[in-house]
């Protein structure tokens, strides 16, 4: 069971915006560790999303954003793409399990 | 270019010791500014991030694996390895290694390999 809690799944049609959840709790986001987002294709290596909450790597299209409040963090993606089919992992880090911990996955499909 | 490859064994056998090596192409892992390490994903599951090294010689383990996992560094070939000993089917997964970069307030895994599958069966 993961530390960190995200719905298993969310769709929308193309050009829309869906939103993805990350609940953690006072041990980890909630105590103010940065949120990280990662991004997974089928068979494919994470590639980092979003990090320190809400800043975009270089070349991550501003149609995706993140932000944090109290012990949740979100991820936004704006004008649905279904190359933005994927799944999605929030991260942080806990210091009651002194470590990195990393929410469920969600599942993004474009309808 | 900047690559992260791992190596090792795609099959273990249960209570061996799972060994695997990342080697690192396009940047040093002695220039500071980063940790490097290993997460893991088990078949049509989350991620699990088991291990850090900083070139320094400072290691972080995931306490749940803690008593089973040694990290470690050879600068000199630009690679890190894992070792997992007493290795049951549940550590049977993808695993990746990382770079592991120092953003100022925090850390975030900005670079990974393309992971090797590893099975733990007789």
């Amino acid at each position: 069971q993961s530390v960190l809690t995200q719905p298993p799944s969310v769709s929308g049609a193309p050009g829309q915006r869906v939103t993805i959840s990350c609940t953690g709790t006072g041990s980890n986001i909630g105590t103010g560790y940065d949120v990280h987002w990662y991004q997974q294709f089928s068979g494919a290596a994470p590639k980092l999303l979003i990090h320190g909450n809400n800043i975009r790597p270089a070349g991550i299209p501003d149609r995706f954003s993140g932000s944090k409040s109290g012990t949740a963090a979100t991820l936004a993606i704006t004008g649905l793409q279904a190359d933005d089919e994927a799944d999605y992992y929030c991260q942080s880090y806990d210091n009651r399990l002194s470590g990195y911990v990393f929410g469920s996955g969600t599942t993004v499909t474009v309808l | 270019q900047l690559q992260l490859q791992e190596s090792g064994p795609g099959l273990v056998t249960p209570s061996e010791t799972l060994s695997l090596t990342c080697t690192v192409s396009g940047d040093s892992v002695s220039d500071g500014s980063s940790n490097w390490g290993w997460i893991r994903q088990p078949p049509g599951k989350g991620l699990e991030w088991i291990a850090s090294v900083h070139y320094r010689g400072s290691t972080w383990y995931n306490p749940s694996l803690k008593s089973r996992v040694t990290i470690s560094m050879d600068t000199s070939k630009n690679h890190f390895s894992l070792q997992l000993s007493s290795v049951t089917a549940a550590d049977t997964a993808l695993y990746f290694c990382t770079r592991e970069r120092d953003f100022g307030d925090y850390e975030a895994f900005d670079l990974w390999g393309l992971g090797t599958r590893v099975t733990v069966s007789s």
